[in-house]
């Protein structure tokens, strides 16, 4: 069965600072990968999402991730935090023998002015 | 369009009583999934629907959780004789057949006392 590890339960950091959010997912073939976002009290917004092709994809809000299939990674990006960023994000994985999605635990954001 | 919609937003309920919770999924989507968010956790699958017939209840908990789609749009999900542990946000999230991208709704805090 797939499984997604997030290894960080909480970051701080300071507006204007770089932030990377890791990722790890466990699966046998590629599979549809994903950024979530949860503001407090809201549902999950769809940051990003990798099919297939480049590696580097793009998402709403200045946010990027990278897929690399050796490192079974797909670590989220953003070159600089603004304060409205503080927010829980999740990756997950979706195989379509499963036709489900499978969530990390989440990592919480916190922005320090 | 109109989004993923969930009603109630928060229901409040006592041990041992019967809930039904409501998702109203986007127009045209023939997917719909139920899934249930712990304290600090991420989502995880309760059911999914492809039109009216649920395609794979994997990952209900016990048989006092049950869901329907008669008309393959809306969905209930009914939990009864209601425990303690029973009380999260119950994310419902719809897509286009067969699609890995998926749509939620805002959710309902389920509080059971």
């Amino acid at each position: 069965a797939q499984s997604v590890t997030q290894p960080d339960i909480h970051i701080t950091v300071s507006e204007g600072a770089s932030l990377e959010l890791r990722c790890n997912y466990s699966y046998g073939a590629t599979p549809y990968l994903f950024w979530y976002v949860q503001s407090p009290g809201q549902g999950l917004q769809l940051l990003l999402k990798y099919f297939s092709g480049d590696t580097l994809v793009q998402g709403i809000k200045g946010f990027e991730a990278e897929f690399k299939r050796s490192q079974s990674s797909f670590n989220l990006r953003k070159p600089s935090v603004h304060w409205s960023d503080a927010a829980e994000y999740f990756c997950a994985v979706y195989t379509g023998t499963a036709s489900k999605l499978t969530f990390g635990t989440g990592t919480r954001l916190q922005v320090t002015l | 369009g109109a989004g993923v919609s969930q009603t109630p937003s928060n229901k409040v309920t006592e041990k041992g009583k019967y809930v039904e919770l409501r998702c109203d999924p986007i127009s045209g989507h023939t997917a719909l999934y139920w899934y249930r968010q712990s304290l600090g956790q991420g989502p995880e699958f309760l059911i999914y629907f492809q039109g009216t017939g649920a395609a794979d209840d994997s990952g209900l908990p016990n048989d006092r959780f049950f869901a329907v789609r008669p008309e393959g749009s809306v969905s209930t999900l009914k939990i009864q004789r209601t425990e303690r542990g029973d009380s999260a946000v119950y994310l419902c999230a719809s897509s286009r057949k067969a699609s890995p991208e998926q749509f939620f709704g805002p959710g309902t805090r389920l509080t059971v006392l």
